[in-house]
């Protein structure tokens, strides 16, 4: 059981927008950066968002983040079957010195 | 191009030890910090182990304290983890990644399996 909570599964149809949420505490996101991963089987998981918000070179405006007080939040518009993957969010924990994951939320595009 | 190639994983009895290797072209292991995350058998992502990028802390996650060690070799520009006293539960894939900023993972590499049956 994660410290950081991520609702199991979200679904959208393609060409409309979908959020995830990441919810968490003081003491971790509301203390800490949230970056955001894909990750599709077999392959590596791509770094989407970091620093709460702050795009890779080569990843899409479609993909933003946000964070607010002790939760962040991915929003993918545009929505495309190959967006159809598990994502992450994830902190380090300056103070413990520990790298954080959410439990993963699985976005299906029907 | 920036890129790593994980090795070292492999099939391995309980209390075995193995050694991953992350070696990695495009940039230099010694300027940055870098990690192994794992993914495990129909579960998340979950950090195992990390470096900050002036060698100034080793960090591990409590599960793997005292069991698993990393370093990294600037000559040969690789990362590594040390694996002893295997447990069933480490069976995982492992991913290094290097820090694109404070606990942004950039992942550019495959992931090496590591499966520990008896």
């Amino acid at each position: 059981q994660s410290v950081l909570t991520q609702p199991p599964s979200v679904s959208a149809s393609p060409g409309q927008k979908v959020t995830i949420s990441c919810s968490g505490s003081s003491s971790n996101i509301g203390s800490n950066y949230v970056s955001w991963y894909q990750h599709l089987p077999g392959t590596a998981p791509k770094l989407l968002i970091y620093d709460n918000n702050k795009r890779p070179s080569g990843i899409p405006d479609r993909f933003s983040g946000s964070k607010s007080g002790t939760s962040a939040t991915l929003g993918i518009t545009g929505l495309q079957t190959g967006d159809e993957a598990d994502y992450y969010c994830g902190i380090w924990d300056i103070s413990l010195k520990t790298g954080l994951f959410g439990g993963g939320t699985k976005l299906t595009v029907l | 191009q920036v890129q790593v190639v994980e090795s070292g994983g492999g099939v391995v009895q309980p209390g075995r030890s193995l050694r991953l290797s992350c070696a990695a072209s495009g940039f230099t292991v010694r300027t940055h910090g870098m990690h192994w995350v794992r993914l495990a058998p129909g579960k998340g992502l979950e950090w195992v182990a990390g470096i900050y990028a002036d060698g100034s802390e080793y960090c591990y996650i409590d599960s793997v304290k005292g069991r698993f060690t990393v370093s990294r070799d600037p000559a040969k520009n690789t990362f590594y983890l040390q694996m002893n006293s295997l447990r069933a539960e480490d069976t995982a894939v492992y991913f290094c990644a290097r820090d694109l900023s404070v606990g942004a993972f950039d992942y550019r590499g495959q992931g090496t399996l590591v499966n520990v049956s008896s």
